[in-house]
């Protein structure tokens, strides 16, 4: 069972909106930490893009706060990106992501990432 | 916006010592973490709060943080060391990844 996986569109339009979501497994996200979206685009490095909590309250990244929305369900045990007005520079990997118990402000459980190619 | 400098590349012959650089205004008063990522795979977290392990990573793997430059250092350098590695820190309630390093071992 992996812990963490990530679903959704592989191809999204350009000016659309790229929606996933990560399902949790083996842990409930209502026992607390901020779970975490982050992008790879194709030879580059990672972006992180937004971090929730269970009771909704988020952080995003400055660069794009305008345009994303993340969202948990505690009753799926899920958590969810929305991004909207993407275009062809977007296309990346896009990771969700869990901190650690021991450091909360890293990452320690990831997904295995799927691939958004931003395409007409 | 906070930024984290990192070298493009670093090379090691093998069984000797590579050592990774994670520069940042004044890093050594934040916490700095550090993973390492294959080609095709997520990252791992390698070192985390400066220079702790997390369970099931070698010795091999040590960090320190001091100044304006965080180094995550590998001893004993194997063949399967050779990936990119990536500092991270948290500040104002923002993450920052560094600019990465691919690490060659020869």
């Amino acid at each position: 069972q992996v812990p963490l996986q990530e679903s959704g569109p592989g191809l999204v339009k350009p000016s659309e909106t790229l929606s996933l979501t990560c399902t949790v497994s083996g842990y409930s996200i209502s026992s607390g930490y901020y779970w975490g979206w982050i992008r790879q685009p194709p030879g580059k490095g990672l972006e992180w893009i937004g971090s929730i909590y269970h009771s909704g309250s988020t952080y995003y990244n400055p660069s794009l706060k305008s345009r994303v929305t993340i969202s948990v369900d505690t009753s799926k045990n899920q958590f969810s990106l929305k991004l909207t007005s993407v275009t062809a520079a977007e296309t990346a990997v896009y990771y969700c992501a869990r901190p650690a118990a021991a450091a909360p402000d890293a990452f320690d459980i990831w997904g295995q990432g799927t691939m958004v190619t931003v395409s007409s | 916006s906070y930024e984290l400098t990192q070298p493009l590349s670093v090379s090691v012959a093998l069984g000797q010592t590579a050592r990774i650089t994670c520069g940042g205004n004044n890093i050594g008063n934040k916490n700095v973490h550090w993973y390492q990522q294959k080609p095709g795979q997520a990252p791992v977290l390698v070192i985390y709060r400066d220079s702790n392990r997390p369970s099931g990573i070698p010795e091999r793997f040590s960090g320190s943080n001091s100044g304006s430059t965080a180094t995550l250092t590998i001893s004993r350098a194997q063949a399967g060391d050779e990936a990119d590695y990536y500092c991270q820190m948290w500040d104002s309630s923002i993450f920052v990844f560094g600019t990465g390093t691919k690490v060659t071992v020869l």
